[in-house]
Protein backbone atom coordinates (compact mmCIF):
# COMPACT_ATOMS: atom_id res chain seq x y z
CA UNK A 1 0.00 0.00 0.00
CA UNK A 2 1.02 3.38 -0.80
CA UNK A 3 2.40 5.55 2.01
CA UNK A 4 3.69 9.07 2.69
CA UNK A 5 4.84 10.09 6.48
CA UNK A 6 5.74 13.29 7.56
CA UNK A 7 7.69 14.67 10.10
CA UNK A 8 7.54 16.21 12.61
CA UNK A 9 3.49 16.47 13.37
CA UNK A 10 4.09 19.85 14.61
CA UNK A 11 6.86 22.20 15.09
CA UNK A 12 7.03 25.41 16.80
CA UNK A 13 10.15 28.16 15.94
CA UNK A 14 10.80 31.82 16.94
CA UNK A 15 10.95 34.39 13.98
CA UNK A 16 14.03 33.96 12.67
CA UNK A 17 15.04 30.39 12.62
CA UNK A 18 15.79 27.56 10.11
CA UNK A 19 12.95 24.87 9.78
CA UNK A 20 13.20 21.69 8.14
CA UNK A 21 10.03 19.82 7.18
CA UNK A 22 10.50 15.66 5.99
CA UNK A 23 8.50 13.57 3.82
CA UNK A 24 9.31 9.77 3.26
CA UNK A 25 7.26 7.62 1.25
CA UNK A 26 6.49 4.16 -0.24
CA UNK A 27 4.89 4.28 -3.41
CA UNK A 28 5.21 2.08 -6.53
CA UNK A 29 5.95 3.50 -9.25
CA UNK A 30 6.88 6.92 -8.15
CA UNK A 31 5.95 9.63 -10.46
CA UNK A 32 6.49 12.74 -8.34
CA UNK A 33 6.44 14.70 -4.88
CA UNK A 34 4.32 17.75 -4.48
CA UNK A 35 4.41 19.99 -1.72
CA UNK A 36 1.44 22.37 -0.63
CA UNK A 37 1.32 24.93 1.95
CA UNK A 38 -2.27 25.19 3.85
CA UNK A 39 -3.09 28.22 6.05
CA UNK A 40 -7.00 28.04 6.48
CA UNK A 41 -9.14 25.98 3.78
CA UNK A 42 -7.30 25.57 0.47
CA UNK A 43 -3.60 23.63 0.06
CA UNK A 44 -1.61 26.01 -2.06
CA UNK A 45 1.60 24.76 -4.06
CA UNK A 46 4.69 25.37 -3.75
CA UNK A 47 7.10 22.35 -5.57
CA UNK A 48 6.73 19.47 -8.03
CA UNK A 49 9.80 17.04 -7.45
CA UNK A 50 10.52 14.50 -10.00
CA UNK A 51 14.50 14.18 -10.25
CA UNK A 52 16.84 12.97 -7.31
CA UNK A 53 18.88 16.06 -6.27
CA UNK A 54 17.71 19.02 -7.72
CA UNK A 55 16.90 21.51 -5.38
CA UNK A 56 13.84 24.09 -6.21
CA UNK A 57 13.76 27.34 -4.30
CA UNK A 58 10.94 29.94 -3.81
CA UNK A 59 12.78 33.29 -2.29
CA UNK A 60 12.95 31.31 1.24
CA UNK A 61 11.96 28.36 0.66
CA UNK A 62 13.42 25.28 -1.05
CA UNK A 63 13.02 21.33 -1.35
CA UNK A 64 14.79 18.64 -3.04
CA UNK A 65 13.95 14.69 -3.51
CA UNK A 66 16.20 11.74 -3.02
CA UNK A 67 14.84 9.35 -5.19
CA UNK A 68 17.20 6.53 -4.03
CA UNK A 69 16.41 7.05 -0.17
CA UNK A 70 12.64 8.16 -0.57
CA UNK A 71 12.49 10.93 0.98
CA UNK A 72 11.98 14.70 0.45
CA UNK A 73 12.77 17.96 2.78
CA UNK A 74 11.43 21.40 2.68
CA UNK A 75 13.48 24.08 3.87
CA UNK A 76 12.22 27.05 5.17
CA UNK A 77 14.99 30.28 6.37
CA UNK A 78 14.44 33.07 8.41
CA UNK A 79 10.96 32.33 9.44
CA UNK A 80 8.29 34.40 9.23
CA UNK A 81 4.98 34.19 11.34
CA UNK A 82 2.84 34.34 8.16
CA UNK A 83 4.63 30.69 7.27
CA UNK A 84 2.59 29.18 9.85
CA UNK A 85 0.59 26.53 8.32
CA UNK A 86 0.27 22.78 7.43
CA UNK A 87 2.75 21.51 4.96
CA UNK A 88 1.42 18.65 2.63
CA UNK A 89 3.51 16.59 1.68
CA UNK A 90 2.15 13.68 -1.71
CA UNK A 91 3.32 11.52 -3.99
CA UNK A 92 2.01 10.88 -7.48
CA UNK A 93 1.71 6.85 -7.87
CA UNK A 94 1.21 5.56 -11.49
CA UNK A 95 -1.08 2.34 -10.81
CA UNK A 96 -1.62 -0.39 -13.01
CA UNK A 97 -4.48 0.98 -14.25
CA UNK A 98 -2.68 3.92 -15.48
CA UNK A 99 -4.62 6.04 -12.55
CA UNK A 100 -2.49 8.13 -10.98
CA UNK A 101 -4.17 9.60 -7.90
CA UNK A 102 -2.50 12.05 -4.96
CA UNK A 103 -1.70 10.16 -1.76
CA UNK A 104 -1.19 12.60 0.63
CA UNK A 105 1.04 12.62 4.00
CA UNK A 106 -0.83 13.84 7.28
CA UNK A 107 0.99 16.85 7.46
CA UNK A 108 3.74 18.86 9.60
CA UNK A 109 2.12 21.86 11.68
CA UNK A 110 4.06 24.83 11.47
CA UNK A 111 3.48 27.82 14.17
CA UNK A 112 5.72 30.60 14.10
CA UNK A 113 6.05 32.76 17.31
CA UNK A 114 7.30 36.24 17.23
CA UNK B 1 -8.72 34.47 -13.69
CA UNK B 2 -11.37 33.58 -11.18
CA UNK B 3 -10.40 30.74 -9.06
CA UNK B 4 -11.72 27.06 -8.40
CA UNK B 5 -15.23 27.77 -6.51
CA UNK B 6 -16.85 25.26 -4.15
CA UNK B 7 -20.81 25.69 -3.66
CA UNK B 8 -21.83 25.04 -0.81
CA UNK B 9 -19.25 26.09 1.75
CA UNK B 10 -20.98 24.59 4.74
CA UNK B 11 -23.28 22.34 5.24
CA UNK B 12 -25.22 20.24 8.37
CA UNK B 13 -27.23 17.09 7.32
CA UNK B 14 -28.39 14.29 9.50
CA UNK B 15 -27.31 10.44 9.05
CA UNK B 16 -28.72 9.01 6.45
CA UNK B 17 -29.10 11.58 4.18
CA UNK B 18 -27.45 12.50 1.06
CA UNK B 19 -25.40 15.10 0.21
CA UNK B 20 -24.23 16.75 -3.23
CA UNK B 21 -21.14 19.18 -3.40
CA UNK B 22 -20.40 21.41 -6.44
CA UNK B 23 -17.05 22.34 -8.03
CA UNK B 24 -16.48 24.63 -10.88
CA UNK B 25 -12.68 24.57 -12.23
CA UNK B 26 -10.52 27.47 -13.29
CA UNK B 27 -11.46 28.22 -17.08
CA UNK B 28 -9.37 25.84 -18.97
CA UNK B 29 -9.06 23.36 -17.05
CA UNK B 30 -10.36 20.05 -18.18
CA UNK B 31 -9.03 17.53 -14.74
CA UNK B 32 -11.29 18.06 -11.13
CA UNK B 33 -10.10 15.69 -8.49
CA UNK B 34 -11.93 15.28 -5.06
CA UNK B 35 -10.37 15.00 -1.68
CA UNK B 36 -11.66 14.39 1.81
CA UNK B 37 -10.39 16.00 4.57
CA UNK B 38 -10.35 14.93 8.14
CA UNK B 39 -7.75 15.42 11.65
CA UNK B 40 -7.48 11.88 11.68
CA UNK B 41 -6.49 10.66 8.34
CA UNK B 42 -5.29 13.92 6.37
CA UNK B 43 -6.11 14.57 2.89
CA UNK B 44 -7.47 11.38 1.21
CA UNK B 45 -7.85 10.76 -2.60
CA UNK B 46 -11.80 10.45 -3.63
CA UNK B 47 -12.07 10.90 -7.92
CA UNK B 48 -10.49 12.67 -10.41
CA UNK B 49 -12.77 13.31 -13.55
CA UNK B 50 -11.66 14.32 -16.96
CA UNK B 51 -13.39 15.04 -20.09
CA UNK B 52 -16.52 14.00 -18.33
CA UNK B 53 -15.09 10.22 -17.24
CA UNK B 54 -13.97 9.29 -14.34
CA UNK B 55 -10.23 8.71 -14.19
CA UNK B 56 -8.96 7.97 -11.49
CA UNK B 57 -10.48 6.36 -8.21
CA UNK B 58 -9.52 6.24 -4.51
CA UNK B 59 -10.88 3.59 -1.72
CA UNK B 60 -14.24 5.27 -0.77
CA UNK B 61 -17.53 2.90 -1.03
CA UNK B 62 -19.67 3.32 -3.60
CA UNK B 63 -21.88 5.61 -1.13
CA UNK B 64 -19.16 8.02 -2.53
CA UNK B 65 -20.17 8.90 -6.54
CA UNK B 66 -19.25 12.00 -8.51
CA UNK B 67 -19.88 13.22 -12.13
CA UNK B 68 -18.28 15.68 -14.30
CA UNK B 69 -20.74 18.08 -16.96
CA UNK B 70 -19.13 19.04 -20.10
CA UNK B 71 -18.33 22.42 -19.35
CA UNK B 72 -15.84 20.82 -16.83
CA UNK B 73 -17.66 21.27 -13.54
CA UNK B 74 -18.06 18.53 -11.37
CA UNK B 75 -20.15 17.57 -9.04
CA UNK B 76 -19.62 14.69 -5.83
CA UNK B 77 -22.61 12.84 -3.87
CA UNK B 78 -22.28 11.19 -0.37
CA UNK B 79 -25.50 9.13 -0.07
CA UNK B 80 -26.59 7.69 3.46
CA UNK B 81 -24.54 9.82 5.07
CA UNK B 82 -22.58 8.44 8.40
CA UNK B 83 -21.09 10.67 11.27
CA UNK B 84 -17.99 9.98 9.75
CA UNK B 85 -18.45 11.76 6.94
CA UNK B 86 -18.27 14.47 8.74
CA UNK B 87 -15.39 15.79 6.88
CA UNK B 88 -14.03 19.17 4.61
CA UNK B 89 -14.39 18.30 1.23
CA UNK B 90 -11.74 19.71 -1.12
CA UNK B 91 -11.65 20.33 -5.13
CA UNK B 92 -8.74 20.62 -7.35
CA UNK B 93 -8.61 21.27 -10.71
CA UNK B 94 -5.94 21.35 -13.41
CA UNK B 95 -5.36 21.82 -17.45
CA UNK B 96 -4.78 18.06 -18.25
CA UNK B 97 -4.31 15.65 -15.53
CA UNK B 98 -2.63 15.68 -11.75
CA UNK B 99 0.36 15.60 -13.41
CA UNK B 100 -0.06 19.53 -14.06
CA UNK B 101 -0.37 22.01 -10.91
CA UNK B 102 -3.21 21.51 -9.03
CA UNK B 103 -5.58 24.25 -7.70
CA UNK B 104 -7.04 23.70 -4.96
CA UNK B 105 -10.43 25.74 -3.92
CA UNK B 106 -11.84 26.10 -0.50
CA UNK B 107 -13.90 23.28 0.13
CA UNK B 108 -17.05 22.60 1.70
CA UNK B 109 -17.63 21.74 4.96
CA UNK B 110 -19.78 19.59 5.91
CA UNK B 111 -21.00 18.50 9.39
CA UNK B 112 -23.27 15.57 9.79
CA UNK B 113 -25.33 14.89 12.89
Amino acid sequence: EDKVVQSPLSLVVHEGDTVTLNCSYEVTNFRSLLWYKQEKKAPTFLFMLTSSGIEKKSGRLSSILDKKELFSILNITATQTGDSAVYLCAVEALRNSGNTPLVFGKGTRLSVIA
Amino acid sequence: KAGVTQTPRYLIKTRGQQVTLSCSPISGHRSVSWYQQTPGQGLQFLFEYFSETQRNKGNFPGRFSGRQFSNSRSEMNVSTLELGDSALYLCASSLADANNEQFFGPGTRLTVL
